[in-house]
């Protein structure tokens, strides 16, 4: 079945550090993308997507390259800040039946600190 | 605006009870979604409902029974609970259930704790 690898965390960065988050994955068809960001206490957010090859995602200054010859998905951002702290989940849809499904990997928790 | 929201926030309730969690979204989105997710752990889908009928059921117990009734409200109903249910509930819904890449957006989710 579907699956997606994310690094473990915690990730621990200074403001204005780079960012990356590894997500692989493993699919039968050709799945979309996704990463969505949880703050504490909250639910989650889409942070970007991309649905096919070569797609990139891009929003507040993070990005995403949906690469099918590495089956990745990794998450970049040039200078984080604290207000980034949270926990980030890599995502795919595909398709089953009349429905998507989302599967998520285990999340990433990135501190950013002064 | 792509905005879901959840009805309690919080909600404790002991093992005879019955309650609700109410979902409603009013962007026009056609497959709704409900979601259990414990702590430090991604999201675990629960049911799928798609044009109000449910599509999907990811062989959750019985003391969860969802109904739609209608397409913007969602609602999941509780009895009979264990401890081990207490997590947060989230919801969410996207334009259409039968497309890969349609994003899904979730509500903020309740906060359930069963004594």
């Amino acid at each position: 079945g579907d699956s997606v690898t994310q690094m473990e965390g915690p990730v621990t960065l200074s403001e204005e550090a780079f960012l990356t988050i590894n997500c692989t994955y493993t699919a039968t068809g050709y799945p979309s993308l996704f990463w969505y960001v949880q703050y504490p206490g909250e639910g989650l957010q889409l942070l970007l997507k991309a649905t096919k090859a070569d797609d990139k995602g891009s929003n507040k200054g993070f990005e995403a390259t949906y690469r099918k010859e590495t089956t990745s998905f990794h998450l970049e951002k040039g200078s984080v800040q604290v207000s980034d702290s949270a926990v980030y989940f890599c995502a795919l849809s595909d398709l089953t039946g009349t429905a998507s499904k989302l599967t998520f990997g285990t999340g990433t928790r990135l501190q950013v600190t002064l | 605006d792509t905005e879901v929201t959840q009805t309690p926030k919080h909600l404790v309730m002991g093992m005879t009870n019955k309650k609700s969690l109410k979902c409603e979204q009013h962007m026009g989105h056609r497959a709704m979604y409900w979601y259990k997710q414990k702590a430090k752990k991604p999201p675990e889908l629960m049911f799928v409902y798609s044009y109000e009928k449910l599509s999907i059921n990811e062989s959750v117990p019985s003391r969860f029974s969802p109904e739609c009734p209608n397409s913007s409200l969602l609602n999941l109903h509780l009895h009979a609970l264990q401890p081990e249910d207490s997590a947060l509930y989230l919801c969410a819904s996207s334009r259409l259930a039968g497309v890969a890449g349609d994003t899904q957006y979730f509500g903020p989710g309740t906060r359930l704790t069963v004594l």
